[in-house]
């Protein structure tokens, strides 16, 4: 069965150290792959997508992240966490071809100063 | 530029009673639409979608219903909440004129809490 995978329910880092968060899937093909931040009480608002050519994607915010075919992950990473990165990340899969976007359960991040 | 706006944002309801929650999206036309839930802890939960005015599609049975009367209006419905209707409502938007793939915009959802 098709599905999206985020390991980490929960993750805390320190305030200026480097972040990762890992989303593996499960399809046949590769498909359109998107990272989603939610903050508390808000909906969520799209950080990057990678839908071909370069496997490093440049988001907002400062986040990259790098589709690996090989790993079916599409892991997203910062090298220097804010305080206001604290929320809610989503990795979501779109297998094109008119088939529904799929979500992951979502990884929450906490800051500490 | 497009925006997405739900109303309410957030409402408490008693048992049994009725729901009526408002989708608007600004600045495009025959956009794709789309009703999540989020309970606690649960990721998303899409409820239904629609591509074009009067087509609905339900992903999941329940008492909860959908309709577009306007190509950019979405509205979710019941006529007699339950208390496992609790949660965040998230509506949402894609352009399905625009290449292959379904890249969705959210709205700031509403905060539903049934008695």
């Amino acid at each position: 069965a098709q599905s999206v995978t985020q390991p980490d329910i929960h993750i805390t880092v320190s305030e200026g150290a480097s972040l990762e968060l890992r989303c593996n899937y499960s399809y046949g093909a590769t498909p359109y792959l998107f990272w989603y931040v939610q903050s508390p009480g808000q909906g969520l608002q799209l950080l990057l997508k990678y839908f071909s050519g370069d496997t490093l994607v440049q988001g907002i915010k400062g986040f990259e992240a790098e589709f690996k075919r090989s790993q079916s992950s599409f892991n997203l990473r910062k090298p220097s966490v804010h305080w206001s990165d604290a929320a809610e990340y989503f990795c979501a899969v779109d297998p094109g071809g008119y088939q529904k976007v799929t979500f992951g359960t979502g990884t929450k991040l906490q800051v500490i100063p | 530029s497009q925006t997405i706006h739900q109303w309410p944002a957030t409402l408490v309801q008693p048992v049994g009673s009725p729901l009526s929650l408002e989708c608007t999206v600004e600045g495009t036309s025959n956009p794709n639409l789309y009703w999540y839930r989020q309970a606690a802890g649960r990721g998303l939960q899409l409820l239904f979608y629609s591509v074009g005015i009067g087509q609905i599609s339900s992903e999941v049975p329940q008492n909860l219903s959908a309709s577009r009367p306007q190509d950019r209006q979405f509205i979710l419905s019941s006529k007699k909440l339950l208390l496992s209707d609790s949660g965040f409502y998230l509506c949402a938007w894609s352009d399905r004129g625009q290449g292959v793939t379904d890249t969705q915009y959210f709205g700031p959802g509403t905060r539903l809490t049934v008695l």
